[in-house]
């Protein structure tokens, strides 16, 4: 089956400064990519999709400027924290969706556990 | 390696109950999930298993038996809202989540 992997699985860094996370599908293209937070035994709050090629569509609340988001190539989404803070710190989770459709299958990633100290 | 197995597709009418297996092999056990996606929308957290058993809320149940390597979801008195993907996300030793692909469930009047 499809396989999306991210990178790196756990980072701590220190307040203010910025963290890179990768999400890559590794046997397909992704059109579209997720990325999630997930808070403690809780649902997983959509912060933005993006589609390869154009600008990240953010949920509201979601800070732009903060949470950047680049999906360069089918194959690859980043999301950098800039100026991280420990209210950052959390469950971060990307899937990929090969077909353009809502009802096309979405392949999620393992998630990235960041703590910022 | 880390596998998860769950049905791709199933039936089921409505006001009945349905069970969707999991069964999963993974490095290390931190808990299984369960979560709901409805198309376009975000995965929705139904339960968190860590010990063996069954857990009841509501109209779903979910059990866990960690020496089979094994969870099932219960879904009583379904509801036509109730038509989604299901998903099986067992947690590994270093508390990364391993995606089962989903269980598409459809239910019929």
């Amino acid at each position: 089956g499809a396989v999306v992997s991210q990178h790196p699985s756990w980072v701590i860094c220190k307040s203010g400064t910025s963290v890179k996370i990768e999400c890559r599908s590794l046997d397909f293209q992704a059109t579209t990519m997720f990325w999630y937070r997930q808070f403690p035994k809780q649902s997983l709050m959509l912060m933005a999709t993006s589609n390869e090629g154009s600008k990240a569509t953010y949920e509201q609340g979601v800070e732009k400027d903060k949470f950047l988001i680049n999906h360069a190539s089918l194959t690859l989404s980043t999301l950098t924290v800039t100026s991280a803070h420990p209210e950052d710190s959390s469950f971060y989770i990307c899937s990929a969706r090969e077909g353009a459709g809502d009802t096309d299958t979405q392949y999620f990633g393992p998630g990235t556990r960041l703590t910022v100290l | 390696g880390q596998n998860i197995d769950q049905p791709t597709e199933m039936t089921a009418t409505e006001g009945a109950i349905v069970q969707i297996n999991c069964t999963y092999q993974t490095s290390g056990f931190n808990g299984l999930f369960w979560y709901q996606q409805h198309a376009g929308e975000a995965p929705t957290f139904l339960s968190y298993n860590v010990l063996d058993g069954l857990e009841e809320k509501g109209r779903f149940s979910s059990f866990l038996s960690r020496s089979k390597g094994y969870s099932y979801l219960l879904l009583k008195e379904l509801q036509m809202k109730d038509s989604a993907s299901y998903l099986c996300a067992p947690m590994d030793s270093n508390y990364q989540l391993i995606w089962g692909a989903g269980t598409k469930l459809i239910i019929k009047p």
